[in-house]
């Protein structure tokens, strides 16, 4: 258990909809990175925020937003969902933005049906 | 930028047989590589990793990586296959704002 937890673990819904997935870091990282994994595509870095902000973006398409709360969870918005949406989605955390060892979750699974 | 490259999408070993799983990076600064392993229908799960410290890297699990600089490289070995070592191994280098490049993962199968 690395102490980075997801929620859900799965999610099914349907083109076009919205989904919110939310990641909790272990206690004390204050840097939040959300990761797609994809067959297509294999694991590719969408966002970094570090104690609430935003510090370094990726792959991430514009239908996609994140956020990191005051109290460090964070959420990343999926909206007018595709196929091609389908994937895992994995949140990771650090101590510090230098990200020395990020920890992962155990991801959440996405499938757009 | 940063790159890494894995060889082999997928190895076979025989139970109580050496791994060997490739990985050669390209990086313009000194690297920070890792190794991670994720398991069926799981997470991702840090095995090792090179911070520009000691050359040869030991992890959990009876693994270790050797980072040689002159051929751009950073292979994983355990001298023993277990069967729980069946998994997906995915190599990975620290990029640009600090995110995680990572390989296209192997798959490791341990035969009986």
């Amino acid at each position: 258990d690395s102490g980075v937890t997801q929620t859900p673990k799965h999610l099914i819904t349907a083109t076009g909809q919205r989904v919110t997935l939310r990641c909790s870091p272990r206690s004390g990282d204050l840097s939040v990175y959300w990761y797609q994994q994809s067959l297509d595509q294999g694991l590719q870095f969408l966002i970094q925020y570090y104690n609430g902000e935003e510090r370094a973006k990726g792959n991430i398409l514009e239908r996609f937003s994140a956020q990191q709360f005051p109290d460090l969870h964070s959420e990343l918005n999926l909206s007018s969902l595709e196929l091609g949406d389908s994937a895992l989605y994995f949140c990771a955390s650090s101590v510090t933005a230098a990200g020395e060892t990020q920890y992962f979750g155990p991801g959440t699974r996405l499938l757009v049906l | 930028a940063q790159s890494v490259t894995q060889l082999g999408s997928h190895v076979s070993v025989s139970e109580g047989a050496l791994v060997l799983l490739r990985c050669n990076y390209s990086s313009s600064v000194p690297p920070y590589l890792f190794w991670y392993v994720q398991y069926p229908n799981q997470g991702l799960q840090l095995l090792l990793k090179y911070t520009s410290a000691a050359t040869l890297v030991k992890g959990i699990n009876g693994f270790e990586a050797e980072f040689k600089k002159s051929e751009t490289s950073f292979h994983l070995t355990k001298p023993s296959a277990h069967m729980s070592d069946a998994a997906e191994y995915f190599c990975a280098v620290r990029g640009s704002s600090y995110k995680l490049i990572f390989g296209s993962g192997t798959r490791l199968l341990v035969r009986p």
